[in-house]
């Protein structure tokens, strides 16, 4: 299995709403990431997890609330998001790569879930 | 700052016909480079990577050159198909902590 899902793959949410975006990967990988894009922009990292703990936040609003409650499973906690918040969220895993004390190995991207914050 | 970029936007060949797709990027410590396919509605697919230490890799159909001299990579892709018509990114990962991805060139296959 080489699949990561994303769930769900579309969510409108009102400014004052509270959700949460999930990502799962089945395939033993220790780094999972999360990734904003815009329209036609390149992807733009936000989080990383390796070995289930937070390594790397790319100075993210607070409004993004990343969790990683095991190895197979990443989530993305949403909160009082603003309009410009709105685009596609993308989870990746990896391989952590052996001797490194980082990660991104070769990733494998989910689908993406299309994010409108009204 | 140190970036990753493209040279071209938008990039469109005859079914049949190689293409190659560039990226330049400035930053001198990086040390692993990757080219990502995105086609519509989908996350990026990975195609082929490269190390640093390395000026050329080739996969199936494809090539990745890296000239550290000039800080420049390219994507040769022989025999273009209409199934490889998507936007495809480079990226550069530096250390343990940074990956950045290139600004995109959209490759169009006219059958």
């Amino acid at each position: 299995d080489t699949e990561v899902t994303q769930t769900p793959k579309h969510l409108v949410m009102g400014m004052t709403n509270k959700k949460s975006l999930k990502c799962e990967q089945h395939m033993g990988h220790r780094a999972m990431y999360w990734y904003k894009q815009k329209a036609k922009k390149p992807p733009e990292l936000m989080f990383v997890y390796s070995y289930e703990k937070l390594s790397i936040n790319e100075s993210v609003p607070s409004r993004f609330s990343p969790e990683c409650p095991n190895s197979s499973l990443l989530n993305l906690h949403l909160h009082a998001l603003q309009p410009e918040d709105s685009a596609l969220y993308l989870c990746a895993s990896s391989q952590v790569p052996t001797g490194s004390g980082g990660a991104f190995g070769e990733q494998y991207f989910g689908p993406g879930t299309r994010l409108t914050v009204t | 700052g140190e970036s990753v970029g493209l040279h071209l936007p938008t990039l469109s060949v005859q079914e049949g016909d190689n293409s190659i797709i560039n990226c330049a990027y400035s930053n001198s410590a990086s040390d692993y480079f990757i080219w990502y396919k995105q086609e519509s509605g989908k996350g990026p697919q990975f195609i082929i990577d490269i190390r640093s230490n390395m000026d050329k890799r080739q996969g199936q159909r494809v090539t990745v050159l890296l000239n550290k001299t000039v800080k420049h990579l390219s994507l040769q892709i022989a025999a273009t198909q209409p199934g490889d018509s998507a936007v495809y990114f480079c990226a550069e990962k530096f250390g343990n902590n940074d990956m950045r991805f290139g600004a995109g060139t959209r490759l169009t296959v006219k059958p």
